[in-house]
């Protein structure tokens, strides 16, 4: 069975600040892992996903990932928060095409000016 | 890419009545999933939704209360049956295929159908 945890309900970070996002998985199989950004009232929006390709995973809007499968983590960076990053997060894991989505609780992020 | 839609995107319904939610793959998938996300929430699985056959549904979720259809490879129904306030949520369709060079998958979701029950 498939399982994230993310670390930390709620983060909050300076404008121009490291964004640090936790997010640790439990997998009986290799992965797929994915981070998902919900903004107000808005559906999912896909930040990035690993799929065993590189370790090092980059997506949309400057945020990134890397999987490290000795600490079973996926946690997503970004090097400088902007106001517009203010959301909820969610790390998610999934098994193969055949499997459904497992997500994470979620991480809301805010971004003080 | 696949383009996901769902119908209706809100609604306001009265308890005890019942509420078909539509989704519309605009491609051929391989598997299709219904998700509910309460209030301030994560996501949690209803069903796998099946093509041709009976839904296969997660703990804590039963056919009688969220029947769910698949008649074909890119349509789903999912419907709240006998609606009380605690079935107040968005309740999102998602897709899943084999795609790219590398076949590795993807996985879509629909915008939702925010579900208010009074």
């Amino acid at each position: 069975a498939q399982s994230v945890t993310q670390l930390g309900s709620h983060v909050s970070v300076s404008e121009g600040a490291l964004v640090l996002l936790r997010c640790n998985y439990s997998s009986s199989v290799p992965p797929y892992l994915f981070w998902y950004v919900q903004y107000p009232n808005q559906g999912l929006q896909l930040l990035l996903k690993y799929t065993s390709a590189a370790t090092l995973v980059k997506g949309i809007n400057g945020f990134e990932a890397e999987f490290k499968k000795s600490e079973t983590s996926f946690h997503l960076t970004k090097p400088s928060a902007h106001m517009s990053d203010a959301a909820e997060y969610f790390c998610a894991v999934s098994a193969s095409v055949y499997n459904d989505m497992r997500f994470g609780a979620g991480t809301r992020l805010t971004v003080k000016p | 890419s696949a383009v996901i839609s769902q119908k209706p995107s809100r609604d306001i319904c009265q308890r005890g009545t019942s509420l078909t939610i539509q989704c519309q793959v605009d491609s051929q998938v391989t598997m299709m999933f219904w998700y509910r996300q309460q209030p301030g929430q994560s996501l949690t699985l209803i069903a796998t939704a099946n093509q041709g056959s009976e839904a296969t549904y997660e703990s804590g979720f039963v056919i009688d209360k969220f029947p769910i259809s698949r008649p074909n490879l890119t349509f789903s129904t999912l419907t709240v049956s006998n609606m009380s306030p605690e079935d107040s949520s968005i309740y999102l369709c998602s897709a899943s295929r084999l795609g790219g060079r590398d076949a590795f998958y993807e996985q879509y979701f629909g915008p939702g159908t925010r579900l208010t029950v009074t």
